[in-house]
């Protein structure tokens, strides 16, 4: 199956600028979509397709993609997007239709 | 209100067998593709299982053979069949309702949108 990487962590000082990466061959077929995680709870859908933000979520959050990667860009981070943050696609690996996510970056903000 | 709630998750012998179910409300489980995504303890997500609406099912490798992914429409719940459990099975299972959308001819992109809180499976001795 497909491999989505991304970086284990990173920090942003509040209300500065943080972009998470997401690296895969699957991505140069496939839009990425990204999920937002707390502790102890469930993922979050946060942006979607070439860059859609599901109802609710801030407009601070935007999505990109070039070639093998994809980009999560937080623009002006809060204390609440404190999190972890997962890329996924399509698995474009043979015939197998189903998924595969990234490694996840932990986003600390400062 | 879209929701989605687990159930089913516990404590299993290695090599024993879990069924676990995800009940929704507002919207049809039927006529939406479902997934399947799990998480190891200090793990990232892990995809498990599809069920598309006109009942196509696939899996993981690291599940295939073992689990069975089904649905019951008029109880609108989504199910997985656990089998032969493994200890690396050992995680929280989410449901979740998994979309597609196009912009183009062929240009598609897919998504998760609404989540369960999730249900765990733990499996030991």
């Amino acid at each position: 199956s497909s491999e989505l990487t991304q970086d284990p962590a990173v920090s942003v000082a509040l209300g500065q600028t943080v972009r998470i990466t997401c690296q895969g061959d699957s991505l140069r077929s496939y839009y990425a979509s990204w999920y937002q995680q707390k502790p102890g709870q469930a993922p979050v859908l946060v942006i979607y397709g070439k860059n859609n933000r599901p109802s609710g979520i801030p407009d601070r959050f935007s999505g990109s993609s070039s070639g093998n990667t994809a980009s999560l860009t937080i623009t002006g981070a809060q204390a609440e997007d404190e999190a972890d943050y997962y890329c996924n696609s399509r698995d474009s690996s043979g015939n197998h239709p189903g998924y595969v996510f990234g490694t996840g970056t932990k986003v600390t903000v400062l | 209100e879209v929701q989605l709630v687990e159930s089913g998750g516990g404590l299993v012998q290695p090599g024993g067998s879990l069924r676990l179910s995800c009940a929704a409300s507002g919207f049809t489980v039927s006529s939406n593709y479902m997934s399947w995504v799990r998480q190891a303890p200090g793990k990232g997500l892990e995809w498990v299982s599809v069920i598309y609406s006109g009942g196509s099912t696939y899996y993981a490798d690291s599940v295939k053979g073992r689990f069975t992914i089904s649905r019951h429409n008029s109880k609108n719940t989504l199910y997985l069949q656990m089998n032969s459990l493994r200890a690396e099975d050992t995680a929280v299972y989410y449901c979740a309702r998994d979309r597609r959308g196009f912009y183009g001819d062929y240009d598609y992109y897919y998504y998760m949108d609404v989540w369960g809180k999730g249900t765990t499976v733990t499996v030991s001795s």
